[in-house]
């Protein structure tokens, strides 16, 4: 069975802290994606990686950074937490190649992240 | 305009009842097109792709049309277990694994 996990489901820091969430995936995928879910907005896509140390951004990149050190691990990390940050943060990853119009991505559980 | 628009709903339906949701989006180049379903507190998960000759899962239908701009899925025979939202993803270029995301459609099924 195919696995995305992130380090923590829920999550308090407070402003200007910085903040790590975690992803892992076990299917060998060279994609990983990082997204935030907002009520109203729907998901968007904050980072993305192609492969190990490689990443491109995404459409809300400020205030974020990313870390591909290996293949099978994706962190995402706030420098300095500011409370417009507190949503629903999403690691996503996709094989790459074949058919890949139409490979499926698959999400791990959430972290939702609150900023006092 | 937004990329990609869904009626947020709810759309309340009875079970056995049949129901259809529509997905607008604005790059006419987009190639591919997906239905995500998200239950309360959970995370998206695949639920069909949508190819241009439409496609059926079941109880579940996807239709493409690309001169209108839209992609549909219609769900027969509701069930109480089809309680969730229903999002709408394109991928907006070939090559690009930047997909767009639709806000998302909720169904509730009472029974």
């Amino acid at each position: 069975d195919v696995k995305v996990t992130q380090s923590s489901r829920y999550l308090v820091k407070r402003t200007g802290e910085k903040v790590f969430l975690e992803c892992v995936q076990d299917m060998d995928h060279e994609n990983m994606f990082w997204y935030r879910q907002d009520p109203g907005l729907g998901l968007r896509l904050i980072y993305f990686s192609y492969d190990v140390k490689m990443k491109e951004k995404g459409d809300i990149p400020e205030g974020y950074s990313v870390s591909r050190e290996k293949k099978e691990r994706f962190s995402l990390i706030l420098e300095s937490a500011s409370t417009n940050q507190t949503s629903m943060y999403l690691c996503a990853s996709i094989q790459r190649g074949g058919t890949s119009s139409y490979n499926e991505q698959f999400f791990g559980p959430g972290t939702r992240l609150t900023v006092l | 305009r937004k990329e990609v628009e869904q009626d947020p709903g709810p759309f309340n339906v009875p079970e056995g009842a049949t129901v259809a949701f529509n997905c607008t989006y604005s790059n006419s180049a987009s190639q591919s097109f997906f239905w995500y379903r998200q239950d309360c507190r959970k995370e998206p998960k695949l639920l069909m792709s949508v190819y241009s000759s439409g496609n059926e899962d079941g109880r579940f239908t996807a239709q493409l049309n690309r001169a209108s701009q839209y992609i549909s899925l219609l769900i027969r025979d509701s069930k109480l277990s089809d309680s969730a939202t229903y999002l709408c993803v394109v991928n907006p270029a070939s090559g690009t694994y930047k997909y767009i995301f639709g806000t998302g459609t909720r169904l509730k099924v009472l029974a």
